[in-house]
Formats: C-alpha cells, structure tokens, sequence
C-alpha cells in the first residue's frame, strides 16, 4: 500500500507566525485530502487537492503529484488552528478505493 | 444539512458485551467506511463498503463484523468486544469515481473494561 510521511511530527508556533507541513507519499495517488482534528477529536475537511493549488483563507495547499508530495500553508497562525492536521493520499479505480494516513503534524499555536 | 452521523458518540462497556455503532449519511453516497484511530497508530481502515450488499476488509478488522442493507446507513458490529477495541472509530462516506472527497463523522470513543 501507500507509504505517507508527514513532517514535522510536531510543530510550535508563536501566534500570528507562517508554516508549512509537508507531506510524502511513495506511489502514485489521483486523490489526496488534508484534514485538521481539533482538540476534541473531530476531522475537518480542509482541502481535496489531487493536484495543484487551493486557497482557502489563511490556509492553501499545493500538491505535486509527480513528485509524490503535498504541502499545506499556514499563514498567519491563531490559536484555534491548534490540533493536528493529517495527510491523506488515494488512490481511486475501479472498484477499489483507501485513503491512506500519515501519522500527522500536531500543531501548537502560543498567544 | 449534509453530513455523516455516529452513535454513540462515548460508549463504556465490559468485555464480551455485543454493541453496536451506527452510522448514516444523507448525502446518498456509494462508499462508506471505518477507520479506528490510536495514539501512535493514525488511522487505519476496519471495513468498507463500495455499495449496498458490497463490504469488504480493511486493513484491521479482525474482531468487527459490518452489513450494508441499506444505502444510507453502515453500522459497525463489535460481536465479543476486548480491551484492545478500545480507540476513536471514525465512519466516513464518499461518492465513487476519481474525483470526491471523503467526508467523515464525528468520532465514537469507545472504551472497554
């Protein structure tokens, strides 16, 4: 199956700061989700990004899948992206279809 | 509203005891699935489900059993639950084909004493 690197595993940021969390995986995927699970355990779409850009807010996303990574941005950091966010490839044919998920990044964000 | 519901949301039981988690979508997707979620482990997929009558093993599911008797909904059946079951089970839906995303539920945190 899918072999998926997250890094870094963990992650400090003084709010109002920028980061980036990246993510690698080892075959060739046609899907790929990035999740935030807050403190209490809830997974949240973030972006489905198979390829390319998004933007959403303060966060975007780029995914290169020829080269087998996913970045995720985080500008301007608040307390409430606190968590951690998680990586997930696929990859989806016929009659057959898994997500695959890193380990994560945990995030803490300090006022 | 288009979502995936779970419940129980907690749930303490005892050993051996049959429980069962239900989960409904209303988005009239094709795919469902569960995932169980431990500390060091992220999330691996139980089972899941390309249709109605179709379910198949995910990558841990010895000890849980599935059915999918109707389109919407997808419980998970722990027939003799252990100890080692307990962990946060996830249960999500998609629609098939390349290009949707998988949406998941909030979370059911089971312990077993």
């Amino acid at each position: 199956g899918i072999q998926v690197e997250q890094s870094p595993p963990d992650l400090i940021l003084q709010e109002g700061a920028n980061s980036t969390l990246r993510c690698n995986f080892s075959d060739s995927v046609n899907n790929l989700q990035w999740f935030h699970q807050n403190p209490w355990g809830q997974l949240i779409n973030l972006f489905y990004i198979p390829s390319g850009t998004k933007q959403n807010g303060r966060l975007s996303a780029t995914t290169v899948a020829t080269e087998r990574y996913s970045l995720l941005y985080i500008s301007s950091s608040q307390t409430t992206d606190s968590g951690v966010y998680f990586c997930a490839p696929a990859y989806s044919g016929a009659g057959s279809y898994q997500l695959t998920f890193g380990k994560g990044t945990k995030l803490s964000v300090i006022p | 509203e288009a979502q995936v519901t779970q419940n129980p949301r907690y749930l303490i039981t005892v050993t051996g005891k049959k429980l069962t988690v239900t989960c409904s979508q209303n988005m009239n997707h094709e795919y469902m699935s569960w995932y169980r979620q431990d500390p060091g482990l992220g999330l691996r997929q139980i089972y899941y489900s390309m249709n109605v009558e179709v379910t198949d093993k995910g990558d841990v599911p010895e000890g849980y059993k599935v059915s999918r008797k109707e389109k919407r909904n997808f419980p998970l059946i722990l027939e003799s639950p252990s100890p080692n079951q307990t962990s946060l089970y996830f249960c999500a839906s998609r629609s098939l084909g390349q290009n949707y995303e998988q949406y998941f539920g909030p979370g059911t945190r089971l312990t077993v004493t």
